[in-house]
This record gives C-alpha cells, sequence and structure tokens, in this order.
C-alpha cells in the first residue's frame, strides 16, 4: 500500500521559512517513473502545485514561487523535503504531498492527508 | 496560456448524466487528470491519461477530450458524488510545470 504523510508546523510567523517533510511508504524514491510534488490548497480556494522532484533528482518549481521554494530529497529515509521561505499570511493553506507518474500529462496518486500551516504573528 | 478554466459550479439530478468541462491551450497538446475532492479530504485521482480509471473508481466516470477542452463525465450521478472537481494538466510551455484548474462544485440534486 503506497502512502504519503506530511509533516511540519502548524504555525508559523511572517518572514520565516516552513520546511515541511513528506514521509512516503509502499514505493522507492529511486523509481524512474514515479516522482513527488507538493501542491497548496488555501482555505475554500482551488489547488495550486508548487513543486515536484523525480528520481534523477531533476526538480522543477512553480514559476511564481521558485524564488522561495526549495524541494530535495533523502532516498534512504523516504522523505522528500520541502522549504518556503519568507512566509506571508497569503501562504496560509493546506500543504499536499503527492506522488506524482512520470507522464505527458503527470497524475497525483496518492495524495497524503495534508497538513494545515497557519501564518501569523 | 499556462491556465485551466472550469466552471465554478455545476448541479445533476440524482441518476443523471452530468459533464464537467476544462478548458486551457495546454489541453490541445495534453490530456487533463481530473481529482474529485470532498470536504476535509484530501484530492483522489479519477481519471488520467487519455481515459483510464484508477482501481476502485465507479466506471460511471470517464474521459474525453476536444481541441482545447477536456471533460470528465459522469454517468448516473450518485449523491456521494457531490464534491469538488480539478483538472490538471502539463504547463504547455515547454517545461515540466504543471497547472490545476480552478474547481467545480458538483451538487447532485
Amino acid at each position: 500500500q503506497v502512502t504519503l504523510k506530511e509533516s511540519g508546523p502548524v504555525l508559523v510567523k511572517p518572514t520565516e521559512t516552513l520546511t515541511l517533510t513528506c514521509t512516503v511508504s509502499g514505493f522507492s524514491l529511486s523509481n524512474a517513473r514515479m516522482g513527488v510534488s507538493w501542491i497548496r490548497q488555501p482555505p475554500g480556494k482551488a489547488l495550486e502545485w508548487l513543486a515536484h522532484i523525480f528520481s534523477n533528482d531533476e526538480k522543477s518549481y512553480s514559476t511564481s514561487l521558485k524564488s522561495r521554494l526549495t524541494i530535495s530529497k533523502d532516498t534512504s529515509k523516504s522523505q522528500v523535503v520541502l522549504t518556503m521561505t519568507n512566509m506571508d499570511p497569503v501562504d496560509t493553506a493546506t500543504y499536499y504531498c503527492a506522488r506524482m507518474a512520470v507522464a505527458a500529462t503527470p497524475w497525483f496518486d496518492p495524495w497524503g492527508q495534508g497538513t494545515l500551516v497557519t501564518v501569523s504573528s | 496560456s499556462s491556465e485551466l478554466t472550469q466552471d465554478p459550479a455545476v448541479s445533476v439530478a440524482l441518476g443523471q448524466t452530468v459533464r464537467i468541462t476544462c478548458q486551457g491551450d495546454s489541453l490541445r497538446s495534453y490530456y487533463a487528470s481530473w481529482y474529485q475532492q470532498k470536504p476535509g479530504q484530501a484530492p483522489v485521482l479519477v481519471i488520467y491519461g487519455k481515459n483510464n480509471r484508477p482501481s476502485g473508481i465507479p466506471d460511471r466516470f470517464s474521459g474525453s477530450s476536444s481541441g482545447n477542452t477536456a471533460s470528465l463525465t459522469i454517468t448516473g450521478a450518485q449523491a456521494e458524488d457531490e464534491a469538488d472537481y480539478y483538472c490538471n494538466s502539463r504547463d504547455s510551455s515547454g517545461n515540466h510545470h504543471v497547472v490545476f484548474g480552478g474547481g467545480t462544485k458538483l451538487t447532485v440534486l
């Protein structure tokens, strides 16, 4: 059974750096046909793709957030880490990690349960 | 353009057929994938590729595409299908970026 689980702080202050960890099980981060993505959803709003990382360590970032994001992985620990700098209240959202199939149109399956991050002083 | 446009809300009578659409330039080159999200839950993949359903997704869900529009069709909608539905595709700019639609709230009457 493939599962992903997000962990990290529930509350961060403006200007701080957010670090989220996605721990996966049931598949290997070295699987060439799979990657892991981070996707967020502000309360009551739509999904927004943030970044993904492939087995060969290739990375891709949302154009609008690229300057603030870093994605990395530790295959031995089955973990993918996302950092987002200079957090702002508009970054308040549920952050999901999801397994991504490497395809012409990538798809995400399954998703983690998500972790709500609130940005407030 | 890297945007995908969905109708904000759609309704369907119980047992009837409903089509949820997703429009965008990238859909001329790439298929859409579709996700169902119920309140308080993570999204669930329901359609990927040309018209593929993951294991466990009922066959009343199907996908299609024409021009710049992708569609998710639910044939014989059930009460449990009431949810938000999101499409996603690859950005048409030639990179590996991903885009999501704004979501459609489906109400089953």
